[in-house]
Formats: C-alpha cells, sequence, structure tokens
C-alpha cells in the first residue's frame, strides 16, 4: 500500500522560505501512471492546489504561485519536495502532498499533512 | 483562477438525501468531464469519493453519487449516515493556459 509522509519546519518566519519533502513508500515515483502533487489548506479554510511534478522533473504550478513555488524530484530517494519563497502569514496552513492519477487527474492517496506557521 | 462555488452547509436526517452542487464556469467543469469529491473529517487529509464527474473508487458502494450539466456539477449522498458528516470538496481539471486544478470552497454536512 503506497504511502505519503510529509516533512520540515513546522515554524518559518515571514520573508523566508518554506521547505516541504513528501517521502514515497510502497510504490515508485518513477511510475509514469502518476504526478506528485502539494495541496495546502489554511486553518478553517478550503483547500487549495499549488503544484504538480512528474518524475521526469516537468512541474505545474497555481498561476497565481507560479513566481514563488518550486516542486522538484529525487527519484533516488522515492522523494519530492515544495520550497515557497518569501512566505508571509497568508502562507500558514496544513500542507498536504498527494498523488495524481495521469488519466483521470485526480488526488488518489494523501499524506496525513504537515502544519506549517509563519510567524516571527 | 477563482475557486468553484459551493454552498457553505447543507444538513439532513439520517436515512435522507442530500445534494452539494459544485459551480464552475466553462474553463473547467463545463469544458472537461474532470470533476472529483473528496470527504474530509477534521484533523484528517481529504479522501476520493468520486473521479470523473460520476465514477466511484474501487470498494465504494453507490451512496455517494456524482453528476454534470453545464457548469455545474453536485454529489448526492443517499441513505445520510452519521458518519457522513464531514466537510466535502469538488475539484475540477483546467487547462488556463496550462494545466491546472482549482477546489470548490468546502460544504459542511451536517446530519442532523
Amino acid at each position: 500500500q503506497l504511502q505519503l509522509q510529509e516533512s520540515g519546519p513546522g515554524l518559518v518566519k515571514p520573508s523566508e522560505t518554506l521547505s516541504l519533502t513528501c517521502a514515497v513508500s510502497g510504490g515508485s515515483i518513477t511510475n509514469s501512471s502518476y504526478y506528485w502533487g502539494w495541496i495546502r489548506q489554511p486553518p478553517g479554510k478550503g483547500l487549495e492546489w499549488i503544484g504538480n511534478i512528474f518524475h521526469s522533473g516537468s512541474a505545474h504550478y497555481k498561476p497565481s504561485l507560479k513566481s514563488r513555488v518550486t516542486i522538484s524530484v529525487d527519484t533516488s530517494k522515492n522523494q519530492f519536495s515544495l520550497t515557497l519563497n518569501t512566505v508571509t502569514a497568508a502562507d500558514t496552513a496544513v500542507y498536504f502532498c498527494a498523488r495524481v492519477v495521469r488519466s483521470t487527474d485526480v488526488f488518489d492517496i494523501w499524506g496525513q499533512g504537515t502544519l506549517v506557521t509563519v510567524s516571527s | 483562477q477563482s475557486a468553484l462555488t459551493q454552498p457553505a452547509s447543507v444538513s439532513g436526517s439520517p436515512g435522507q438525501s442530500i445534494s452539494i452542487s459544485c459551480t464552475g464556469t466553462n474553463i473547467d467543469v463545463g469544458n472537461y468531464n474532470l470533476v472529483s469529491w473528496y470527504q474530509q473529517h477534521p484533523g484528517r487529509a481529504p479522501r476520493l469519493i468520486i473521479y470523473e464527474v460520476n465514477r466511484r473508487p474501487s470498494g465504494f458502494s453507490n451512496h455517494f453519487s456524482g453528476s454534470k450539466s453545464g457548469n455545474t456539477a453536485s454529489l448526492t449522498i443517499s441513505g445520510l449516515q452519521a458518519e457522513d458528516e464531514a466537510d466535502y470538496y469538488c475539484c475540477s481539471y483546467a487547462l488556463s493556459p496550462t494545466s491546472t486544478y482549482v477546489f470548490g470552497t468546502g460544504t459542511k454536512v451536517t446530519v442532523l
């Protein structure tokens, strides 16, 4: 059974960089049937798609976040990562990683999520 | 790109059927049969319950069903149960101008 696990700092200072990693276990990140994505959820609010990446390194981002976001993949470690620059309090959220089925564009397996708070 | 519009809350008694709407535009919901629905209990990750408008993941009963007309998709929960009390989100693929995904605003379902 494939599992995803997010990891990274729970507290980031304003204007600094948020970095998270999603470890994939029970399956290979190089499976061409899937993308790998990041979604976030501010406390008490709805879900927001951030971006997806294919194992080749090809990535797509939400247009409004594109200037600050980078998603990368490390196939040797079977993991992918999220970097968000110049964070503000508005970036405080639970960040989820997820597997995306290419043929149906659905997020079928999710990590448990990790809360990142932006505060000085 | 704006979030898809869902009602903030829907409620029903056990055994009843309820529906949740998800309204988008002709760039997303209206242009693709790539609408999915997710259930989220408090403090938990979302769980896929419907994909491609009306298809259920393997192992899921017809307790949940989906449909679409024009720019609006709908989720129906039949025979409401206490464990159905949760938040529900729709999501659509869009090509605007590159591949993107837009989620709905979310609906809180309360079982009375």
